[in-house]
């Protein structure tokens, strides 16, 4: 059965950074398309990023754009997501999501890891 | 101000049918672009419901269906059962912004 468990999440300060991982298992984590999704508290979702299944393509929101990196390594069947310039909005859950099919439907996805931007 | 328009909540008694909203634009759906749908229980993950617009993944009860016409779908469940309470979210694809988009949510209260 595939399984994503995200980490990295956690209290940070404005302007700060922080590296959110997503461990998989259960599939050929190099075979698939990943994304990351984030909710802030008590709202709806928000696509975040999205990476190809070798790493060479990435796609961003624009309310993250040039301040966060979404990345991969394979070989550790790991995703990840640089955050960096971090600003009270960016408060949410984040969660990661594996793109499935040809019309990139999100499944499964993981817990996610709460990350909270405050002094 | 989500891309995708749904109502942000619907009701209904235990066995009735219930209806969600989609409303998208030639962008995105009218393009035709597949809609998704996702289930979020309380305190737990989005999970995949529907997903090319009317396809359910395997587990998932026959009493939800999905739909879509023109720059809308829906998402219908019929037999309403009180564990059915949840935030249900449509996901589709936008070309001119080149991402993907979700709805801004439907919480389903079963009275």
């Amino acid at each position: 059965e595939a399984q994503l468990v995200e980490s990295g999440g956690g209290l940070v300060q404005p302007g700060g950074s922080l590296r959110l991982s997503c461990a998989a298992s259960g599939f050929s984590f190099s075979s698939y398309e990943m994304n990351w999704v984030r909710q802030a508290p008590g709202k709806g979702l928000e696509w975040v990023s999205y990476i190809s299944s070798t790493g060479n393509t990435v796609y961003y929101a624009d309310s993250v754009k040039g301040r966060f990196t979404i990345s991969r390594d394979n070989a550790k069947n790991s995703l990840y997501l640089q955050m960096n310039s971090l600003r009270a909005e960016d408060t949410a859950v984040y969660y990661c999501a594996r793109a499935v099919g040809t019309d990139n439907r999100f499944d499964p996805w993981g817990q996610g890891t709460l990350v909270t931007v405050s002094s | 101000q989500s891309v995708l328009t749904q109502p942000p909540s619907v009701s209904g008694a235990p066995g009735q049918r219930v209806t969600i909203s989609c409303t998208g634009s030639s962008s995105n759906i009218g393009a035709g672009y597949d809609v998704h749908w996702y289930q979020q229980l309380p305190g737990t993950a989005p999970k995949l419901l529907i997903y090319g617009n009317n396809n359910r993944p395997s587990g998932v009860p026959d009493r939800f269906s999905g739909s879509k016409s023109g720059t809308s779908a829906s998402l219908a469940i019929t037999g309403l059962q009180v564990e059915d309470e949840a935030d249900y979210y449509c996901q589709s694809h936008d070309s001119s912004l080149s991402v993907w988009v979700f709805g801004g949510g439907t919480k389903l209260t079963v009275l």
